[in-house]
Parts: structure tokens; sequence; C-alpha cells
């Protein structure tokens, strides 16, 4: 069974950092390009960033980009965000989620439980 | 970037009976579209992926279609399990510039 099991969340106050963790298990982890999806509290959702099978090719939104790092350990079976420069507006839950096929199919199989960001002072 | 926009913001019918939801692009994406059923405190899941294909697991009473700008999910005999909310994704381009619509709410009438 695929299990994408997230933790590292919580409250943090703008401007701070918080590195997400996604560990997986059930399936071949090296295989998968992996993605970072949140959802602001009752909102809509947004894509965050993509990393492939090797982790030598990332892309992130807009949003995210030259604040965030997505990255990933094959050896341990575990994807990663980091994310600095926190603002209010970061505040939502991530999720970690498998692609796919990269490139071809960048949609997004199986998803983690989810885990809460909370950017406040 | 490509904006999906989803309609009707909320759906509501009886269960047993139809749905059909909607999903338009402001630019074409080909059948580059997924569709996920999200229920509340939980992930999203996979239900439809090129457009018309179901992934692994999803019932046959679910059923994608569509291309280019215009797309359906439709929902041929509601089960009391299908009450959640239906999001769009579109993801066309190369590198990624992946866009979601903002949902359909499904709920019994």
């Amino acid at each position: 069974e695929v299990q994408l099991l997230q933790s590292g969340g919580g409250l943090v106050q703008p401007g701070g950092s918080l590195r997400l963790s996604c560990a997986a298990s059930g399936f071949t982890f090296s295989s998968y390009a992996m993605s970072w999806v949140r959802q602001a509290p009752g909102k809509g959702l947004e894509w965050v960033s993509v990393i492939s099978v090797s982790g030598g090719s990332t892309y992130y939104a807009d949003s995210v980009k030259g604040r965030f790092t997505i990255s990933r350990d094959n050896s341990k079976n575990t994807l990663y965000l980091q994310m600095n420069s926190l603002r209010a507006d970061d505040t939502a839950v991530y999720y970690c989620a498998t692609v796919q096929q990269w490139v071809v199919q960048t949609c997004f199989d199986y998803w983690g439980q989810g885990t809460l960001v909370n950017v406040s002072s | 970037e490509i904006v999906m926009t989803q309609s009707p913001a909320t759906l509501s019918v009886s269960p047993g009976e139809r749905a059909t939801l909607s999903c338009r692009a402001s630019q074409s994406v080909s059948s580059n579209l997924a569709w996920y059923q999200q229920k509340p405190g939980q992930a999203p899941r996979l239900l439809i992926y090129g457009a018309s294909t179901r992934a692994t697991g999803i019932p046959a009473r679910f059923s994608g279609s569509g291309s280019g700008t215009e797309f359906t999910l439709t929902i041929s005999s509601l089960q009391s399990e299908d009450f959640a909310v239906y999001f769009c994704q579109q993801y066309n381009r190369w590198p990624p510039e992946i866009t979601f619509g903002q949902g359909t709410r499904l709920e019994i009438k």
C-alpha cells in the first residue's frame, strides 16, 4: 500500500523558516517524481513545486520561487520542502504527492495526509 | 497563466441521479486535464487524468470528457460517498505551470 507520511508543519512567525518532510513507503520512491501542493484554509488547491526522480530537475510556482527549495533523499525514501522567508499568505495545508508520469502526465496519483503551516505573529 | 474555471460553484443533486460538472480553460490544454475529489479533512483523490482515463480503483460511474478548453466530469448515478468537492487541474505546459480550478461542491439535494 502506498503511504506518504508527512511531518514538520506548525506555527512560525513571518520571515521564519520551516522544513516539511514526506516519508514514502509501499512503492519504489526512487522511480517517481514528487510534488508539493498546498491549500489555504477554505480555499482551492495551488501547485507549489515538483522534483524529478533523481532530484536533478526542480520547478516552482512563481509565488514561492526563490524562497522554497524542494529536495529528496532516495536512500531515505523522503521528500523535503525547505520554506524560508515565510509570509502570512503561505499559511496552508501542504500536501506531498506522487507525480503520475514526469512531463507527460503531471498530475498527482497519491497524496500525503497534509500538514498545516501557520505563518502568524 | 492558464486559468481554470469550474461551474457551477455548488451543485445540488439527489442520490441516484446524474451529476455533470464543468471545467473551462482560458486557453487550450489539449487533453492534459485531471479531476480530483476531496472530502472534508482529507487529501484530494485522483479520479481522472488525460481528460478521460479513470485512475486506478475509480468506479466506472465516474467519466471524463472533453479536450481543448471545455471539459466535463460526469457521475452517472450518485452514491452517498460521492458528495464532496471536485477540482480540475491542467498540466499542459513544460516547464510546469500547473493550475487548478476553484472547485465545485457537490451536495445532496
